[in-house]
């Protein structure tokens, strides 16, 4: 099956810096989304990048699906963004899509 | 907005028991799906439906069994707990195209001892 690395796995960042999270994956895929999951669990939906660059606020995604690659970019970050960042690839299967999900980056931001 | 609701936030049941996780969603998706997470594993499919009364297995089905009567809800089913079944269990739900985007209730730990 397709693989999806993350990397890195742990970050710590001081508040107000930026940061780069990189997904890997090992074949071509539908689509790809970011999450991100908060200290209780909650996954929220960051991005559904196919491809090209996204921005929302303090957060821009950039998938090239060429190279099989999606970045994630975090800038002025706060104590809030801390938690765990999961790329997860989409594969079309008969009706529907399944997702892979990479392991994750364990973020967190200090004061 | 999406929602997507979870029956229990946290469980606790003994080896052996029959266990049941109820998932919601009210944005009328013909996809729903079912994942348990652990740590250092990620997300991990276990099985998924595209439609009423259908299911199909995704990479780690073994223990468990599902059900979808209603278009609404999909409930996943644990026929006899054993301790390596304790996890996070997530559910989520997309539509049948063009967009798949999935989207996540808040989660179940369950606990078997």
């Amino acid at each position: 099956g397709i693989q999806v690395e993350q990397s890195p796995p742990d970050l710590i960042l001081q508040e107000g810096a930026n940061s780069t999270l990189r997904c890997n994956f090992s074949d071509s895929v539908n689509n790809l989304q970011w999450f991100h999951q908060n200290p209780w669990g909650q996954l929220i939906n960051l991005f559904y990048i196919p491809s090209g660059t996204k921005q929302n606020g303090r957060l821009s995604a950039t998938t090239v699906a060429t190279e099989r690659y999606s970045l994630l970019y975090i800038s002025s970050s706060q104590t809030t963004d801390s938690g765990v960042y999961f790329c997860a690839v989409e594969i079309l299967t008969g009706g529907g899509n399944k997702l892979t999900f990479g392991t994750g980056t364990q973020l967190k931001v200090e004061l | 907005d999406v929602k997507v609701t979870q029956s229990s936030r946290y469980l606790v049941k003994r080896t052996g028991e029959k266990v049941f996780l109820e998932c919601v969603q009210d944005m009328d998706h013909e996809n729903m799906f079912w994942y348990r997470q652990d740590p250092g594993l990620g997300l991990r499919l276990i099985y998924f439906s595209y439609d009423v009364k259908m299911k199909e297995k995704g990479d780690i089905p073994e223990g468990y069994s599902v059900s979808r009567e209603k278009k609404e809800r999909f409930s996943l089913i644990l026929e006899s707990a054993s301790t390596n079944q304790t996890s996070m269990y997530l559910c989520a739900s997309s539509q049948q195209g063009p967009v798949y985007e999935q989207y996540f209730g808040p989660g179940t730990r369950l606990t078997v001892t």
